[in-house]
């Protein structure tokens, strides 16, 4: 079946280090892939997506690539912010057998230090 | 945006609960996903014009219901202390791989 594996975390990083989360991916199909964001005591929000190989995805300065040789979506940021302190969840919907579920990783938790 | 009601549940094992939800005006598709603590979502099922159209991987005392009106509910039967979890409604525009899936803030459901 399908399936998402992503960095462990807990991650910390001061204020303006560079970021990577990484994912890789298993699927029976062709998947569309993306990362969600789970702010503190708020819902998952789409923060990026990718729906072909090569694509990518990117939104408030995060970005990550729709690599299909080596089946992985990596999150990355040039430079964080405090605000960033989240779980960031890589998932992939996959319509191989008619339902356009998706399918999540465990979660990296976030933290940004000043 | 899509709300979920009640935010927090306290049941005892062998009860059955409802969990509603309210999708965001106009959207067709419903789908239901179990957060079990420091796990990713689990998919439940997916509702599209109040017909299930998908099943994750749950027994059949899951079940659901979509309503013409933009809500919907998840009901669990003979609770048990696995199904001690934050249960999550996402509603969609439209059918489709890519489309973007909104969340509720979920239920936090605790079974003794």
């Amino acid at each position: 079946g399908d399936s998402v594996t992503q960095m462990e975390g807990p991650v910390t990083l001061s204020e303006e280090a560079f970021l990577t989360i990484n994912c890789t991916y298993t699927a029976t199909g062709y998947p569309s892939l993306f990362w969600y964001v789970q702010y503190p005591g708020e819902g998952l929000q789409l923060l990026l997506k990718a729906t072909k190989a090569d694509d990518k995805g990117s939104n408030k300065g995060f970005e990550a690539t729709y690599r299909k040789e080596t089946t992985s979506f990596h999150l990355e940021k040039g430079s964080v912010q405090v605000s960033d302190s989240a779980v960031y969840f890589c998932a992939l919907s996959d319509d191989g057998f008619g339902n356009e579920k998706l399918t999540f990783g465990t979660g990296t938790r976030l933290t940004i230090i000043p | 945006g899509v709300t979920q009601s009640p935010t927090h549940l306290i049941k005892t094992r062998g009860q059955q609960v409802t969990l509603r939800c309210s999708s965001q005006s106009g959207h067709n598709t419903v789908s239901w996903y179990q957060q079990a603590l420091g796990q990713g979502p689990q998919f439940i099922f997916q509702y599209y014009r109040e017909e299930e159209n998908g099943r994750g991987n749950f027994p059949p005392r899951f079940s659901g219901l979509q309503f013409p009106n933009d809500s919907s509910e998840l009901n669990v039967n003979a609770l048990e202390l696995d199904d001690s979890a934050l249960y999550l409604c996402a509603s969609s525009p439209q059918r489709g791989r890519d489309t973007e899936a909104f969340f509720g803030q979920g239920t936090r459901l605790t079974v003794v």
